[in-house]
């Protein structure tokens, strides 16, 4: 069966500083991936997907970017975080026929 | 674009049954897709409508009618354990993407 991994599972920084968020997934080979972010009390806001290794489509302009170097391991980075980054982030793949299966997420705070 | 509503909060009383409405407006519609979640938990897939109709899954249901972009969820003999948020979710045909709602606070009260 198929898993998905994040980490970390929650994770403080300063302004300012960078930022890495891994998600992995076992159980499936060449499985479109997503990054959303949640602010608190908030929907789901889509912020990049992927369809393959390299493959990176963003949703909003911001100052995250992701990167797929492996078939099942999607990164979120930044290189300075805003005060607004701060939010749960959530790592899902997709199955067919469509729906999305979501890790348990990283919690962000930035001070 | 695309554009999805449903309630914001709806409460209720254990035992009770609950419905939960959600609309959209998106061009090439092929799916509306229902998750639950819980209070600092990650979004759980529950249900996927693609035709017209009533899929049953135990306790909770969801319906979907294509002529009216509607569909709704539905919690039968409500439990405490119910209390989450209720997310509706579309796809488009060929697509890469689900678009969700903002998502339904259900209180459940004894």
């Amino acid at each position: 069966s198929q898993t998905i991994h994040q980490w970390p599972a929650t994770l403080v920084q300063p302004v300012g500083s960078p930022l890495s968020l891994e998600c992995t997934v076992e159980g499936t080979s060449n499985p479109n991936l997503y990054w959303y972010r949640q602010a608190a009390g908030r929907g789901l806001q889509l912020l990049f997907y992927s369809v393959g290794i390299g493959q990176i489509s963003s949703e909003v302009p911001q100052n995250l970017s992701a990167s797929r170097p492996q078939d099942r391991q999607f990164i979120l980075s930044s290189k300075k975080l805003l005060l607004s980054d701060s939010g749960f982030y959530l790592c899902a793949w997709r199955g067919t026929p469509g729906e999305q299966y979501f890790g348990p997420g990283t919690r962000l705070t930035v001070t | 674009g695309q554009n999805i509503d449903q309630p914001t909060e709806m409460t209720a009383t254990e035992g009770a049954i609950v419905q939960i409405n959600c609309t959209y407006q998106t061009s090439g519609f092929n799916g509306l897709f229902w998750y639950q979640q819980h209070a600092a938990e990650a979004p759980t897939f529950l249900s996927y409508n693609v035709l017209d109709g009533l899929e049953e899954k135990g306790r909770f249901s969801s319906f979907l009618s294509r002529s009216d972009s509607y569909g709704y969820l539905l919690l039968q003999e409500l439990q405490m354990k119910d209390s989450a948020s209720y997310l509706c979710a579309v796809i488009k045909a060929a697509g890469n993407k689900l678009t969700f709602g903002g998502g339904t606070r259900v209180l459940v009260k004894p």
